[in-house]
């Protein structure tokens, strides 16, 4: 029974590329939560999804930053063109219905150069 | 916008000793967390709370919360090496439950020496 599995663990973008961060929910589990963690921080909400809808988006930058959770496949976090205050720790977590009983993963790492 | 404050920022401890932290808000809270993160790795739950007053132990962990629905606080008896990692309190606004959006403290970082 795998937990919430995120992939890349790490990844290193140049300023202006694209990030995609990948996360793929327990299994039975459709709603899912971005958080993202600067050092020395707590984390922060980004987005919350439900399959194939955003339900809140409330902690995520107006510009350059996109989520989605389709029918089929992992919910993917989308960053682009890459500036260095993006560079943090971005976890997903998972749970099988709204609310706050949810698993989180072991997070990507992006740092931008 | 909301916010928790949570203290202390780190502590540096000798195994064996017991070790308390709090959060507190000006907000009202219908739920408090309380997580572990050890490096490299996600937040793990320790402890959740849901009622104010409510008193909930998890091994040498024990957590309340604040009857106010303002704050919440979390203590370890005895401390082994195996506790060091930061401490996170979270919570979930009144009103919020439908989104299951958490608000994170800063994070209290235990040190234990052997």
């Amino acid at each position: 029974n795998a937990g919430v599995m995120q992939n890349p663990r790490h990844l290193v973008r140049r300023r202006g590329q694209e990030a995609r961060l990948r996360c793929s929910p327990m299994k039975g589990h459709s709603h899912v939560y971005w958080y993202r963690q600067l050092p020395e921080e707590g984390l922060k909400f980004m987005v919350y999804l439900q399959k194939e809808n955003i339900i809140d988006e409330s902690g995520m930058p107006k510009e350059r930053f996109s989520a989605e959770f389709p029918k089929e496949g992992p919910s993917i976090l989308r960053i682009q063109q890459v500036v260095r205050g993006d560079s943090a720790a971005y976890f997903c977590a998972s749970s099988s219905q709204g609310g706050n009983g949810y698993t989180f993963g072991s997070g990507t790492r992006l740092t931008v150069v | 916008g909301q916010q928790l404050n949570q203290s202390p920022q780190s502590m540096f401890i000798q195994e064996g000793e017991d070790v308390s932290m709090n959060c507190t808000s000006s907000s009202i809270f219908n739920t408090w967390l309380w997580y572990k993160q050890e490096p490299g790795e996600g937040p793990v739950l320790l402890i959740a709370l849901y009622k104010a007053g409510e008193l909930t132990s998890n091994g040498r962990l024990t957590a309340q919360f604040g009857i106010t629905r303002k704050d919440s606080f979390l203590n370890i008896s005895a401390s082994i090496p195996s506790d060091v990692g930061i401490y996170f309190c979270a919570g979930q606004l009144m009103g919020s439950s439908n989104t299951g959006k958490l608000i994170f403290g800063q994070g209290t970082t235990l040190q234990v020496k052997p």
